[in-house]
């Protein structure tokens, strides 16, 4: 089963808007980790934060990560047709990733 | 470097075929795990190997089996081939054991049942 679930299932924004997507989860873990994955492809990665950690930031990505909540957020800020993508977060346990449901964000030209 | 490498990239078989699945990892990466992808389960864990031996396993019924060779290649096994069984498995390798690293994934290998 998943551990991750992730809201909103979609999202429908113009190029230049703010995209913001959450996860959330039911155990502890030692980081979490965001991955797009491209019509089917295989899955790319995106950012990984520690369990100790609260925010990360990479290029036009801001990740935050409330372990008392058991939740995360990905920003993607500035979107681009490009960023039409499945967005995923997982969480790592020590023997695998647990992958939530995704998020499908569609980037208007 | 050459990412990560999975053969065929395309597969159809009928029920109760088996199929074999390739997985090249990233040289000098030593843990190779399968995924399988599907509609309705989503990404569900099936394994991972780490110096030929398989340290995890899923959820998954003995029908899936793998391996990893002395070169951390590794191959996926499905026997007995049901409807369900198609999805599209997608590997990943990464330097060390288990998940504390990012994850570098392969394009995946789409399978058809009927």
């Amino acid at each position: 089963s998943q551990q991750g679930e992730e809201d909103p299932q979609a999202l429908s924004i113009q190029e230049g808007e703010n995209a913001t997507m959450n996860c959330s989860y039911k155990t502890s873990i030692n980081n979490l980790q965001w991955y797009r994955q491209n019509s089917g492809r295989g899955l790319v990665h995106l950012i990984l934060i520690r369990s100790n950690e609260r925010e990360k930031h990479s290029g036009r990505l801001r990740v935050t990560l409330d372990t008392s909540k058991k939740s995360s957020s990905l920003l993607i800020t500035a979107s681009r047709a490009a960023d039409t993508a499945s967005y995923f977060c997982a969480t790592s346990r020590p023997d695998k990733l647990i992958f939530g449901t995704g998020t499908r964000l569609q980037v208007f030209p | 470097k050459a990412g990560v490498t999975q053969t065929p990239r395309y597969l159809i078989k009928t029920r109760g075929q088996q199929v074999t699945l390739s997985c090249s990892p990233i040289s000098g990466h030593r843990s190779v795990s399968w995924y399988q992808q599907t509609p309705g389960q989503g990404l569900q864990f099936l394994f991972e190997y780490f110096s030929e031996t398989q340290r995890n396993k899923g959820n998954f019924p003995g029908r899936f089996s793998g391996r990893q060779f002395s070169n951390s290649r590794s191959e996926m096994n499905v026997s007995t081939l049901e409807l369900g069984d198609s999805a599209l498995y997608l590997c990943a390798s990464s330097p060390g054991r288990g998940t504390y690293n990012e994850q570098f994934f392969g394009p995946g290998t789409r399978l058809t049942v009927l």
